[in-house]
């Protein structure tokens, strides 16, 4: 399975883009990148996937480089409510698309 | 749309009884993941059911097992409690495989 790679903190200041990124560099070709959020107990929250293509939607937007050995997750304008844990998961044909979770990004959102 | 709906929140067991938990996924999803939160080591995978087979596995013991039910609705047991057991336990549901899995709020247990 590809292994992802994302600094352990960031802060970054209220209503500017949030800029989160993660490296991929095994990734394979079947493989998709997604990101999910954990704001303080409760559930992770799935915000958005992708395979070779930039996505965008209400949350936020995936670019993925062309070779995909990383991507870059974007909150647009960062809020106080986008103080969460940030995980960069690979999910692979190969263990059925499993949801491995490491340590993510702990992203603070500062006024 | 309900989302996902673990019950209960909150449990307190003595080491050495089994505990059930229970999770209702959004209607329609079909897959239902488990997942055990501790500090030590963060989200780990137990186990995932699709249309009620098992269908992935993650490295825990034999004491914890689940099952799914023809209506989706998922149950994970764990036998013979230990103190390290106690954890936040999360199920999360999912209609295909590559869908975006969503996650209830979870099953605080502690272990005493």
């Amino acid at each position: 399975d590809a292994k992802t790679t994302q600094p352990t903190s960031m802060d970054c200041a209220e209503g500017r883009a949030a800029n989160l990124p993660c490296n991929h560099s095994t990734i394979s070709g079947n493989e998709y990148v997604y990101w999910y959020r954990q704001i303080h107990s409760q559930g992770p929250q799935y915000i958005i996937h992708g395979l070779k293509n930039n996505e965008t939607n209400e949350m936020a937007s995936l670019i993925i480089t062309e070779d995909r050995k990383s991507s870059t997750l974007i909150l647009p304008h960062a809020t106080l409510r986008d103080t969460a844990v940030y995980y960069c998961i690979v999910r692979a044909p190969s263990n059925d698309y499993k949801l491995s979770f490491g340590a993510g990004t702990t992203v603070t959102v500062r006024a | 749309k309900a989302g996902v709906t673990q019950t209960p929140r909150y449990l307190i067991k003595t080491r050495g009884q089994q505990v059930t938990l229970s999770c209702s996924p959004i209607s329609g999803h079909r897959s239902v993941s488990w997942y055990q939160q501790t500090p030590g080591q963060g989200l780990q995978f137990l186990f995932e059911y699709f249309s009620e087979t098992q269908r992935n596995k993650g490295n825990f013991p034999g004491r914890f097992s689940g099952r799914q039910f023809s209506n989706s609705r998922s149950e994970m047991n764990v036998s013979t409690l230990e103190l390290g057991d106690s954890a936040l336990y999360l199920c999360a549901s999912s209609s295909d495989r590559l869908g975006g899995a969503f996650f209830g709020q979870g099953t605080r247990l502690t272990v005493v």
